[in-house]
């Protein structure tokens, strides 16, 4: 069965470095999310691309969060600088529309 | 601004007894409805989904909701919980082409 991939699974990092976060989704599906996930609540979308174009970013802290997916396919969100706050779980998820989508394992940040 | 609420941040149940979780949503119009299963640092499955039709919905691991319009509520419900059941649930709706989640419920199973 199909599934997304992302590394890594687990990264520490001390504040004000720069962290990056892959995904692979599942092959064939056009839209991507990206979502961040604070501990004790539900994922909350950060952006979403529509094949290689950026679809709705408007809750990505721009600042210091971007996010590509070169060639519509996989794609990679990056945070520089990393501060305490950027602590959580960063979910990426695949699918053909927004009612069908599927969920990678995440990727835990913890920033020190 | 739409939202989902989860009013149970945490439930206890023994194993074998039936589980409800409560989940109310706000959108107005007919709501995309899902719930979805998060084991701990593991990313989220679908349990299963309401777009039209038949109110009672039936999902995978035995799971089942009932959608109640006139109570904007969607509760998941299991009859006989069992030990691998223990994890973090989450309700979600779909609200200007995205997906918005609940902030969960932790389900707890004694032995």
């Amino acid at each position: 069965e199909a599934e997304v991939a992302q590394s890594p699974r687990y990264k520490i990092t001390e504040k004000s470095q720069a962290v990056a976060f892959w995904c692979d989704p599942i092959s064939g599906h056009a839209t991507l999310y990206w979502y961040r996930q604070i501990l004790g609540q539900g994922p909350e979308l950060l952006v979403q691309f529509q094949d290689e174009s950026v679809v709705d970013d408007s809750q990505l802290p721009k600042d210091r969060f971007s996010a590509e997916r070169l060639k519509g396919v996989d794609s990679t969100l990056k945070i520089q600088p990393a501060e305490l706050g950027d602590s959580a779980m960063y979910l990426c998820a695949s699918g053909t529309s927004v009612n069908e989508q599927f969920f990678g394992p995440g990727t835990r940040l913890t920033v020190l | 601004a739409q939202s989902v609420t989860q009013p149970d941040i945490h439930i206890t149940v023994s194993e074998g007894a039936s589980l409800e979780l409560r989940c109310n949503y706000s959108y107005g119009a007919t709501p995309y409805l899902f719930w979805y299963v998060q084991s701990p640092g593991q990313g989220l499955q679908l349990l299963l989904k309401y777009f039209s039709g038949d109110t009672l919905v039936q999902g995978i691991k035995g799971f089942e909701a009932e959608f109640k319009r006139s109570q904007s509520s969607f509760n998941l419900r299991k009859p006989s919980v069992h030990w691998s059941d223990a994890a973090e649930y989450f309700c979600a709706e779909v609200s200007s082409y995205k997906l918005i989640f609940g902030s969960g419920t932790r389900l707890l199973v004694r032995p």
